[in-house]
């Protein structure tokens, strides 16, 4: 149980693009989702927190506009990087929370995405 | 704040051999979980084993256990029998209730066979 899927796993893009990244819970019903990016050799930095139905919230430093966060269902949140550019490169993860088990502050992870701008 | 410290950047075991990787933490709250997740290659995130403040027992998953001292406020996982597979990036990480997860730097094992 517990599965998170993201796609796409890899991404290409030419700057000024835009590219849309899928966080999908399989088996359980997230309400809540984050974002983070990790750049190489280094921790994970949390971009923003989805929930479902309302704004996100997101971490100082972190453009909104740039990095747009839909969580439009209990299973799917988007992060959408708006007119890419090569500097946004990097490798982007989800993960979610599973309310409804005993294990409510465990976050589930997804693969990630690894995106590159060129 | 809450603060994750890992002060192993790197580790290094024989295939076989028993290896703790050490963590510490700084949070003014009395409850709050602790977790350990591996990052291997693929860079998926797995959950290797999670701690309840509360729970004095130390928890344990199979070859892998951990020496919660919550005074101490140190946080370290033991694996026993180190095999190959068990190569990754660790790191530690703390939540407490709704706020975000805290993760430490990460420390990259490496399996020699």
């Amino acid at each position: 149980g517990a599965v998170v899927s993201q796609h796409p796993s890899r991404v290409i893009c030419k700057s000024g693009t835009s590219v849309k990244i899928e966080c999908r819970s399989l088996d359980f019903q997230a309400t809540t989702m984050f974002w983070y990016r990790q750049f190489p050799k280094q921790s994970l930095m949390l971009m923003a927190t989805s929930n479902e139905g309302s704004k996100a919230t997101y971490e100082q430093g972190v453009e909104k506009d740039k990095f747009l966060i839909n969580h439009a269902s209990l299973t799917l949140s988007t992060l959408t990087v708006t007119s890419a550019h090569p500097e946004d490169s990097s490798f982007y993860i989800c993960s979610a929370r599973d309310w409804t088990s005993g294990l409510q502050e465990t976050q589930y992870f997804g693969p990630g995405t690894r995106l590159l701008v060129l | 704040a809450q603060t994750v410290t890992q002060s192993q950047p790197e580790m290094s075991v024989q295939e076989a051999e028993t290896v703790t990787l050490s963590c510490t933490y700084d949070t003014s709250e009395s409850d709050y979980y602790l977790f350990w997740y591996k990052q291997p290659p693929s860079r998926q995130m797995i959950l290797v084993i999670r701690q309840e403040a509360y729970k004095q027992q130390n928890a344990t998953e199979n070859r892998f256990s951990v020496n919660f001292q919550k005074a101490a406020k140190s946080f370290s996982l033991k694996i026993s029998d180190s095999q190959l597979g068990d190569a990754a990036m660790y790191f530690c990480a703390l939540i407490q209730g709704a706020q975000k997860l805290v993760f430490g730097q990460g420390t990259r094992l490496t399996i020699n066979p």
